[in-house]
Parts: C-alpha cells; sequence; structure tokens
C-alpha cells in the first residue's frame, strides 16, 4: 500500500512569510507524528497526534508553530513570521497506534531565505 | 539526560566487513531502542529494535548487542555491502511517552566494493 506522503518536497520561501506542510499519513493508522531534521543531525521530535487531537507538543520550538489534524487523518504543520533557522527538512511519520512502529515520510525541505 | 550520543559520525568499511556503530544514554528509564537507516532523500525506516530485557537482537545480517550497565547499545552489521552505505540512527524512547523518538546524531556509513 501506499506510503507516507508529505507535500510539497521543496519549499523555498522569504523570511517572516508563512509556510504550510501536508502529511497524508498511511490509512488507518491513528498516530502521526512530526519531526525536524537539521543537517547532519537526526530527527527532533516536535508534536505528536492520536487522532484529532495534539497529545504531545512539547518538541514545538515556539509559538510561531502549530500543528493540526482536524479529521483524524491529514495533518498540517503550519510556520509563522519563518527565520533563517527554521531551514531544515521536515519529516511526518505515522504509526498503527500509539507503540507501533513509526513509518516516516521522505520529507519537506524547507529553506528560508 | 534526554540524549542518546552516537559514534562514529562517519565510518567507512569495504565489502564483506563488519560495521559496528555505538550509542550511549544516560536515561535508565529508556526502554525502547531502535535502529533507523536513511537514504538520500528518503525518510529513515526502522531497521532493528531491542528492548532491555535481551542483550542482543539479530535480524539477518544486523544484528542490536545491549550492554544495560554501561547504558550502551551497538548495531553490527555483517558482511557489509555497497548497498548498506546510508546514514543510520539510534534512537531511545520512556515506556510511558513511545511515541516521542529520542534520535542519536547519525553515523554515516559508505561501503566500497
Amino acid at each position: 500500500g501506499a506510503g507516507v506522503s508529505q507535500t510539497p518536497s521543496n519549499k523555498v520561501t522569504e523570511k517572516g512569510k508563512y509556510v504550510e506542510l501536508r502529511c497524508d499519513p498511511i490509512s488507518g493508522h491513528t498516530a502521526l507524528y512530526w519531526y525536524r531534521q537539521s543537517l547532519g543531525q537526526g530527527p527532533e521530535f516536535l508534536i505528536y497526534f492520536q487522532g484529532t487531537g495534539a497529545a504531545d507538543d512539547s518538541g514545538l520550538p515556539n509559538d510561531r508553530f502549530f500543528a493540526v489534524r482536524p479529521e483524524g487523518s491529514v495533518s498540517t504543520l503550519k510556520i509563522q513570521r519563518t527565520e533563517r533557522g527554521d531551514s531544515a527538512v521536515y519529516l511526518c511519520a505515522s504509526s498503527y497506534d500509539r507503540s507501533g512502529e513509526q513509518f516516516f515520510g521522505p520529507g519537506t525541505r524547507l529553506t528560508v531565505l | 539526560q534526554q540524549q542518546v550520543k552516537q559514534s562514529p559520525q562517519s565510518l567507512i568499511v569495504q565489502k564483506g566487513g563488519i560495521s559496528i556503530i555505538n550509542c550511549a544514554y544516560e536515561n535508565t528509564a529508556f526502554d525502547y531502542f531502535p535502529w533507523y537507516q536513511q537514504f538520500p532523500g528518503k525518510g529513515p525506516a526502522l531497521l532493528i529494535a531491542i528492548r532491555p530485557d535481551v542483550s542482543e537482537k539479530k535480524e539477518g545480517r544486523f544484528t542490536i548487542s545491549f550492554n544495560k550497565s554501561a547504558k550502551q547499545f551497538s548495531l553490527h552489521i555483517m558482511d557489509s555491502q555497497p548497498g548498506d552505505s546510508a546514514t543510520y540512527f539510534c534512537a531511545a524512547s520512556l515506556p510511558y511517552n513511545t511515541d516521542k523518538l529520542i534520535f542519536g546524531t547519525g553515523t554515516r556509513l559508505q561501503v566500497f566494493p
């Protein structure tokens, strides 16, 4: 079946702009995760959804970052007033349930000029 | 205390050789230790995982060795192949927080024919 998909694959924006990154999880997976991977580093946890609700958003760096999952499937990560330091690959993962294997998407490479 | 330290940063191995990547952690409450493989432009994929109730787990050419007293675990790739060339990440999570994977910084493995 189809894996986790993320769009766009690349996003270039200017400092101060607003961006939205989309994640389509594997069908039937109730848990969804966002990670951020900076160059040469491991993925860093941002937020976890169980169903429609954000069960753990402790990894969001500040209030410019926000994520939603209104129908318990697709999720959107929203970044306001982007800064150059936000440049990274944003990874989405999903799992059947909270304790299941996390399947990662290919990521969205965000570049803030 | 939440960190997972990984070494080496890069590794060059000849085809047929053994690749060994090491990770160390501080938090003794961690109870799940997966290894992920990541190819360029792709998201990480689960390779093999272990829990602290066993000292070794083998799947094909991949083995995790776990030393609970030393708070260390390692990945061994036997008979390394050029197709194994990728970046490998160790990770850990807490029993009440299995959604939040804490990743190491990664090891770039190159296997030459």
